[in-house]
């Protein structure tokens, strides 16, 4: 079945550091991408997403590009800020039946001054 | 606007008890989902629902059970707790027309049950 696996944290970095959080998965067909974000003591929220091959998602300064050669969506950010700590969630679907979103473990960042 | 909203945000159970959480959702969503969040597993399908009187499986359903009898309310019971469903539940929700925004859900802010 689908899966969707991420780097595990947490991740810690100073604030303006550059960010990469890995993200592979497996699925047939040709699934949609996403990243989701959860701040402390809220639901998550979709940050991005890419519907297919090459498709470049960017929101808040954060980019993934859909890789399926690779079969990956690694997220970025060029210049993190202390709001950005937050867990950072890769996730799959929304082509069957359903919208069903399969999901990573999630990545916890903690960005510091 | 209100969005998704889960009642109650917390609760603790006894081994045995039951309990039922409640989602409701504003946006006229046909699509609802109940996942379960837990350390290091990320967030697990229970149920689902494409509309109003339509429930279905997802990856952990056993020990739950679901209904939507009006479409902006989605309920998960749980009829027998035991300290395995100890958890984060989010409810979340999806426009379902077709072909629009695909994967965009909208999720509530979570229900922290503790089954002792």
């Amino acid at each position: 079945g689908d899966s969707v696996t991420q780097m595990e944290g947490p991740v810690t970095l100073s604030e303006e550091a550059f960010l990469t959080i890995n993200c592979t998965y497996t699925a047939t067909g040709y699934p949609s991408l996403f990243w989701y974000v959860q701040y402390p003591g809220e639901g998550l929220q979709l940050l991005l997403k890419a519907t297919k091959a090459d498709d470049k998602g960017s929101n808040k300064g954060f980019e993934a590009t859909y890789r399926k050669e690779t079969t990956s969506f690694h997220l970025e950010k060029g210049s993190v800020q202390v709001s950005d700590s937050a867990v950072y969630f890769c996730a799959l679907g929304g082509q069957r039946g359903g919208n069903k979103l399969t999901f990573g473990t999630g990545t916890q960042l903690k960005v510091e001054l | 606007n209100a969005g998704v909203t889960q009642t109650p945000k917390f609760r603790v159970l006894k081994t045995g008890q039951s309990m039922t959480l409640l989602c409701a959702q504003d946006m006229n969503h046909e699509y609802m989902y109940w996942y379960r969040q837990d350390p290091g597993m990320g967030l697990r399908l229970i149920h689902y629902s494409v509309g109003e009187g339509t429930t279905a499986k997802g990856e952990v359903p056993d020990g739950y059970n679901v209904s939507r009898l009006k479409k902006q309310n989605f309920l998960l019971g749980l009829e027998s707790a035991a300290p395995s469903q100890t958890s984060v539940y989010f409810c979340a929700s999806y426009t379902g027309l077709a072909g629009v925004k695909i994967g965009e859900l909208f999720f509530g802010e979570g229900s922290r049950l503790t089954v002792l």
